[in-house]
This record gives C-alpha cells, sequence and structure tokens, in this order.
C-alpha cells in the first residue's frame, strides 16, 4: 500500500538557520506529493505540492523536489524565522486513492 | 472566500450522548473527508466521500458514521461517543483531479467524560 515515512522531530533551530525535513514515501505508480503546513490551532494547510518526477513545488522560501529515484520529497529552507515554527505534513495522492500523510514534524525556531 | 467550515471548534460531551460534527465547503468539491488527529499518530482517516451519496471508511471508521446528502455537506455524527473519541477531528474537501490539494477546516477538539 501507500505510505509517508518522516522524521518526526522535534526540530529546534535557531532563527536564520538551514531547515530540511525528509520525507520518503511507497508508492505504486506516479503519485503526486505535498507538504501541508498546521500553525497552533489551526487547520493544515497546502504548503507547496508537484505532480511528476523532478518537479520543485516552492512557497514563501521553502522548496521541495520530486525524487523518483530516491522516492523521497524533502522540505527545505534557507533561512528560517521565528513564525515558520508549526508542524509540517508529508503527503502523497495516488491518483484520487485518497491522501496519505506522513506523522508530521514539529519545527520550533528560536530567537 | 473558499473555505471549509467545521462546526463547533470546540466540545465537550459525556459518554454515550450521541453528537453531530458539521462541515461545509463553499467550493463545489467532489471530495470529502473526515479525519482526526491524536499526538504521536499523525492524520488518520475516518471516512470519506468520492460525491454525493457515495462514502467510503477510512483507516479507523469503528464509532463514526457519515452522510453526503448534499454536495456541499458532509457531517461526522457519533451516534455513542466514548472517551477513546477525545481528539481533534477535521474536514477537508478536494477537486475531482487526481493533483488536486486537500482544504482542511478549522477543527473540532472533541472531549468526552
Amino acid at each position: 500500500g501507500n505510505s509517508v515515512t518522516q522524521m518526526e522531530g522535534p526540530v529546534t533551530l535557531s532563527e536564520e538557520a538551514f531547515l530540511t525535513i525528509n520525507c520518503t514515501y511507497t508508492a505504486t505508480g506516479y503519485p503526486s506529493l505535498f507538504w501541508y503546513v498546521q500553525y497552533p490551532g489551526e487547520g493544515l494547510q497546502l504548503l507547496l505540492k508537484a505532480t511528476k518526477a523532478d518537479d520543485k513545488g516552492s512557497n514563501k522560501g521553502f522548496e521541495a523536489t520530486y525524487r523518483k529515484e530516491t522516492t523521497s520529497f524533502h522540505l527545505e529552507k534557507g533561512s528560517v524565522q521565528v513564525s515558520d515554527s508549526a508542524v509540517y505534513f508529508c503527503a502523497l495522492d495516488n491518483y484520487g486513492q485518497n491522501f496519505v500523510f506522513g506523522p508530521g514534524t514539529r519545527l520550533s525556531v528560536l530567537p | 472566500e473558499a473555505q471549509v467550515t467545521q462546526n463547533p471548534r470546540y466540545l465537550i460531551t459525556v459518554t454515550g450522548k450521541k453528537l453531530t460534527v458539521t462541515c461545509s465547503q463553499n467550493m463545489n468539491h467532489e471530495y470529502m473527508s473526515w479525519y482526526r488527529q491524536d499526538p504521536g499518530l499523525g492524520l488518520r482517516q475516518i471516512y470519506y466521500s468520492m460525491n454525493v451519496e457515495v462514502t467510503d471508511k477510512g483507516d479507523v471508521p469503528e464509532g463514526y458514521k457519515v452522510s453526503r446528502k448534499e454536495k456541499r455537506n458532509f457531517p461526522l455524527i457519533l451516534e455513542s461517543p466514548s472517551p477513546n473519541q477525545t481528539s481533534l477531528y477535521f474536514c477537508a474537501s478536494s477537486g475531482s483531479s487526481y493533483n488536486s490539494p486537500l482544504h482542511f477546516g478549522n477543527g473540532t477538539r472533541l472531549t468526552v467524560t
């Protein structure tokens, strides 16, 4: 079946540090891949997505590249801010068979 | 504004007292789904619906019911709530194309005593 694995954290960084949150997936075919972010007290919001191999999704300084050869979709940001503190979820959608989410990674950015 | 609206945001109830959490979307989405979020377990799907009058079980359907009589609404029903259903619940919707993202409501925090 389909599954998503991501580093669970928590991850604690200083402001302006480089961020990487690893995500790998298992799926047949060519799923679409997503990163969602959940700020305290809110629902999940789409951060970025990629729909085919080698696509790069980007938004708000975050990037992730769809790597089919390593079945990965790692989230990166060059310089994090305190306002980036949130929980980040990697997810896949395999031809509308339903979204599968990773367990989430809590990020805390200290000033 | 395109949105998914859940009500209520907070709910405290007692074991066995039937309750309904409402969910409505204004984006004409075919697909709707319910998730529960628990510490250390991430998001787990309860039920989903591909369209009106079409519903299917997700990963953790026991103790829950849903209905999809109209495209915009997808209520979650707990006929006899138990303390293990204390959780944070999210409704979500998406369009019909396979790479359409999910749009989430702001969540309902349910406590069953």
